[in-house]
């Protein structure tokens, strides 16, 4: 079964703090994907990755950025952290399009934003 | 742009009664496959069906859904529902656009009662 762990679990910051969500994935998957979590809207995409160094816009993706260091390996970068940004974080990986691309995702991770 | 509309934020269905959950779409990108994806509670959101046929009904765990793109719709079914059902459930298109990835609808949550 395919495994994508995220790191931390939970995590509280100050407005104008500065965190980093990580996300790594055993998969050997092209794609990577960052989504939020939050009622009434969904899951939103926020960025997204089909490799190493690669790096796309999702739908939100103000005050955020991302990087791809590896084809395991997908960091969430805030660097000056709003109360908006308040949510919960999943990671998920896929195999490309028409290969069974389903979702495969992490635990979350709960951002508080005080 | 694309979209998908999910119309009921909550759904209350007796136990051993049918339940149906709405799913429409609009779509200009290229639309791989349509996803229902399921998450309980404190849990990530894992995948319950897949199609990418049009009028053809997929079928898992109990639940069924039909693309019928004539009608932008892949609506969710089953015909006795379970106190285990209760959960959140999000539809999903895998678009093909500067890679691919999923967008998502804003979920409905179904709570089954006794």
């Amino acid at each position: 079964e395919a495994a994508v762990t995220q790191s931390p679990r939970n995590k509280v910051t100050v407005t104008g703090g500065n965190v980093t969500l990580s996300c790594r994935q055993t998969n050997s998957h092209n794609y990577m994907y960052w989504y939020r979590q939050d009622t009434g809207h969904g899951l939103r995409l926020i960025h997204y990755s089909y490799g190493a160094g690669n790096l796309q816009i999702g739908d939100v993706p103000d005050g955020y950025k991302a990087t791809r260091t590896t084809q395991e390996d997908f960091f969430l970068l805030l660097e000056l952290a709003s109360p908006s940004q308040t949510s919960l974080y999943f990671c998920a990986s896929s195999a490309p399009a028409g290969t069974n691309e389903r979702l495969f995702f992490g635990h979350g991770t709960k951002l508080s934003v005080l | 742009g694309d979209s998908v509309t999910q119309t009921e934020g909550l759904v209350t269905v007796t136990e051993g009664l049918p339940v149906k959950l709405n799913c429409t779409y609009q779509t200009t990108y290229l639309t791989i496959a349509f996803f229902w994806y399921v998450q309980y509670l404190n849990e990530a959101p894992q995948v319950l069906l897949r199609s990418s046929t049009d009028n053809k009904r997929t079928e898992h765990q109990g639940f069924h859904a039909t693309l019928h793109k004539s009608s932008s719709s892949f609506h969710l079914q089953k015909s006795s529902a379970q106190l285990s059902d209760s959960a959140l459930y999000y539809c999903a298109l895998s678009l093909a656009n500067s890679g691919t990835y999923q967008r998502f609808g804003t979920g409905t949550k179904l709570q089954v009662v006794p």
